[in-house]
């Protein structure tokens, strides 16, 4: 089973407008991070939101926000006011605790085109 | 921040030749680094995660004879692709970890990616 999903390949959003990203997660660990990180068409990761599984508050960077519903397993990156240079890959990913080696697992992607 | 340098960034290589993949971390030092793959539009793929001064583990899949994964310095990984094919052509990219980053973010840092073309 896949342990983070990205239910959307492709997202078009109008410049200054704001846009929802979705990922859910799947873990029997009580104790997770959940990261966002940001791939332009240069190649490199780009770290933009954490999340802990006990943090109480949604995480928020910026015009980035994290949408963390523990419950129901999700945590959506919410991006506000929208810029061309937000036109990149998007990937959620979850460490778990077990195991010493703190590897991260990422879902899919979701392309997010920003239009003028 | 903290900064991970990959090299190179392009490489084409021909059929059967070896190419190899520096990771260095630059202003920390990385105990564990970890090396992912990516194909087109598709996400990352974590090959192996290497610590250093002892034996990488691989991943399901992976094969170590093929991607010979070194770290012997607490700045420096390398991960080199033996008698390359045409199969082997992927985005390589590492990312590490290192005993100084605040263990409240625990993110991980990237290197820029190399984009490895076999012909």
């Amino acid at each position: 089973a896949q342990k983070i999903t990205q239910t959307q390949p492709g997202m078009f959003v109008q410049e200054k407008e704001a846009v929802t990203l979705d990922c859910t997660y799947d873990t029997s660990d009580p104790s997770y991070g959940l990261f966002w990180y940001k791939q332009p068409s240069s190649g490199e990761m780009i770290f933009l939101i954490y999340q802990g599984s006990y943090d109480q508050q949604n995480a928020t960077e910026g015009r980035y926000s994290l949408n963390f519903q523990k419950a129901r397993k999700s945590a959506n990156l919410v991006i506000s006011a929208s810029q061309l240079g937000d036109s990149a890959m998007y990937f959620c990913a979850m460490r778990e605790r077990g195991g010493s080696n703190y590897k991260l697992t990422f879902g899919k992607g979701t392309l997010l085109t920003v239009n003028p | 921040g903290a900064v991970v340098s990959q090299h190179p960034s392009w490489v084409i290589c021909k059929s059967g030749t070896s190419v190899k993949i520096e990771c260095r971390s630059l202003d920390f030092q990385a105990t564990t680094m970890f090396w992912y793959r990516q194909f087109p539009k598709q996400s990352l793929m974590l090959m192996a995660t290497s610590n250093e001064g002892s034996k990488a583990t691989y991943e399901q899949g992976v094969e170590k004879d093929k991607f010979l994964i070194n770290h012997a310095s607490l700045t420096l990984s390398t991960l080199t692709v033996t008698s390359a094919h045409p199969e082997d052509s992927s985005f390589y990219i590492c990312s590490a970890r290192g005993r100084s980053l605040i263990a409240t973010n625990e993110k991980l840092f990237f290197g820029s990616g190399t984009q490895l073309s076999v012909l």
